[in-house]
């Protein structure tokens, strides 16, 4: 399969807790986004890279999230102290180009209880 | 800040009905998108439209693009089961860098009854 991967599909969380979610674009694309979706809502976007570098943060990335992109390849996201209003979607998704495409990634469904 | 409004929120069609969704911007885009999520799916790109008055189409799938590049539509022609699904339309956000920075819509949720 060479389409986005997410890891993990599912995650429940205490509140209070630090997660990390991973993504793998497919190859060779150099732009990745990171999006939230809650039930009933669109996507919300959240941040983009360009290889390694983080060019735009949303208001919604609250100083508990941070994203990073170390080597311009995979991409990690990780929310510290969970709160209960963090459980959603978390989706990824890649593109070759800024005129091209993204193709989404399946998701990390986050369940904070 | 900009928002992108979908209505309707629901339709619920027999197989064989036609549907629309109409979505409308509070800002001039310079394109939009639509995608289509499965139940317990993730998005899946549809199509793009960019130039004012566009339309395109995919099969049954008919998008258009205002003329004021402010407000967009997709219409389905004769329904099917596996067109179950919520069609939303994204906009780019303000700023360079890419298309694919977007702002979406609250979607349309399709239900199709065999």
């Amino acid at each position: 399969d060479t389409g986005v991967s997410q890891d993990p599909r599912h995650k429940i969380t205490k509140r209070g807790q630090n997660v990390t979610f991973r993504c793998d674009p497919i190859s060779e694309h150099n732009r990745l986004y990171w999006y939230r979706q809650t039930l009933g809502q669109g996507p919300e976007f959240l941040t983009y890279f360009q290889n390694e570098a983080q060019l735009e943060k949303s208001r919604l990335l609250s100083d508990r999230f941070s994203a990073e992109r170390p080597k311009g390849s995979f991409s990690t996201l990780e929310i510290q102290r969970t709160e209960q209003g963090d459980s959603a979607m978390y989706l990824c998704a890649s593109s070759a180009r800024a005129d091209i495409e993204a193709f989404f990634g399946q998701g990390t469904r986050l369940t904070v209880v | 800040g900009q928002q992108v409004m979908q209505i309707p929120q629901y339709q619920h069609v027999q197989e064989g009905e036609d549907f629309t969704t109409y979505c409308n911007s509070s800002t001039t885009l310079s394109n939009i998108q639509w995608y289509k999520q499965r139940p317990g799916g993730h998005p899946v790109f549809l199509i793009q439209l960019v130039k004012s008055g566009e339309v395109k189409k995919q099969k049954r799938l008919t998008f258009q693009f205002g003329e004021a590049k402010k407000n967009s539509s997709l219409h389905i022609t004769a329904t099917q089961t596996t067109d179950v699904g919520t069609y939303f339309c994204a906009g780019p956000r303000f700023g360079g860098g890419s298309n694919y920075k977007l702002t979406f819509g609250k979607g349309t949720l399709l239900t199709v009854n065999p």
